[in-house]
């Protein structure tokens, strides 16, 4: 039981951004939310995570909702290359070292 | 920086056949270390986790074992494959010395392993 709700599978445009929902609404206090991909015939690959705040690295941004019961990922230029399965997942005390996945979202990107 | 190393990259075995598959990070002490495995189509699944040198922790009950004989090398083993073994299996790491919710698992390149 993953503990969160993203959509099956999502297309987009090359170039254009890419919002990624997903929902948790019973998430705790201490949960952190990271969000992981996986190409195809590859390992997955971890992009993101924050607590509270709105966070930004290299490869995404990830919106937090003021109660956190949900999240979105941001690609901000998809390329043909960010066609992946994305995985939203909580961490924290439930699940302590160990890293849960879900079914998370295809994700389609259209040249 | 630290590595992870999976091997093989492709293994095909017989039913009823042994299994040994080796992981190993480079650049970090003490790691937590985990074995994944991705059946065809399917979602990620947790087969094992270590905290700590011969620390192994199971999540499924299946005929697969792992083994930590050294603090950077994680192994999954089999004595007798079965068909339904058949998958991606993948190595992971994160920093380990405690539980940190906010520590990132670094994942190998994986295995695909065919039982035939």
């Amino acid at each position: 039981d993953a503990k969160t709700t993203q959509p099956n599978s999502m297309e987009s445009n090359e170039e254009e951004p890419v919002h990624l929902p997903c929902n948790h609404s019973t998430i705790s206090g201490t949960d952190y939310i990271h969000w992981y991909r996986q190409l195809p015939s590859q390992g997955p690959e971890y992009v993101i995570h924050g607590l509270t705040s709105n966070v930004n690295n290299r490869m995404a941004s990830l919106a937090i909702a003021e109660d956190r019961k949900s999240s979105t990922l941001i690609l901000h230029r998809a390329t043909l290359r960010d066609a992946a399965v994305y995985y939203c997942i909580l961490r924290g005390w439930e699940y302590g070292n160990k890293l849960v996945f879900g079914a998370g979202t295809i994700l389609r990107v259209k040249s | 920086s630290q590595t992870i190393h999976q091997w093989p990259a492709t293994l095909v075995q017989p039913v009823g056949s042994p299994l040994s598959l080796e992981c190993t990070v480079e650049g970090t002490s003490n790691p937590n270390l985990y074995w994944y495995r991705q059946a065809a189509g399917r979602g990620l699944q947790l087969l094992f986790y270590s905290v700590g040198i011969g620390q192994i922790s199971s999540e499924v009950p299946q005929n697969l074992s792992a083994s930590r004989p050294q603090d950077r090398q994680f192994i999954l083993s089999s004595k007798k494959l079965l068909l339904s073994d058949s998958g991606f299996y993948l190595c992971a790491w994160n920093e380990g010395h405690g539980v940190r919710y906010n520590s990132p698992l670094h994942f190998g390149n994986g295995t695909r392993l065919t039982v035939t």
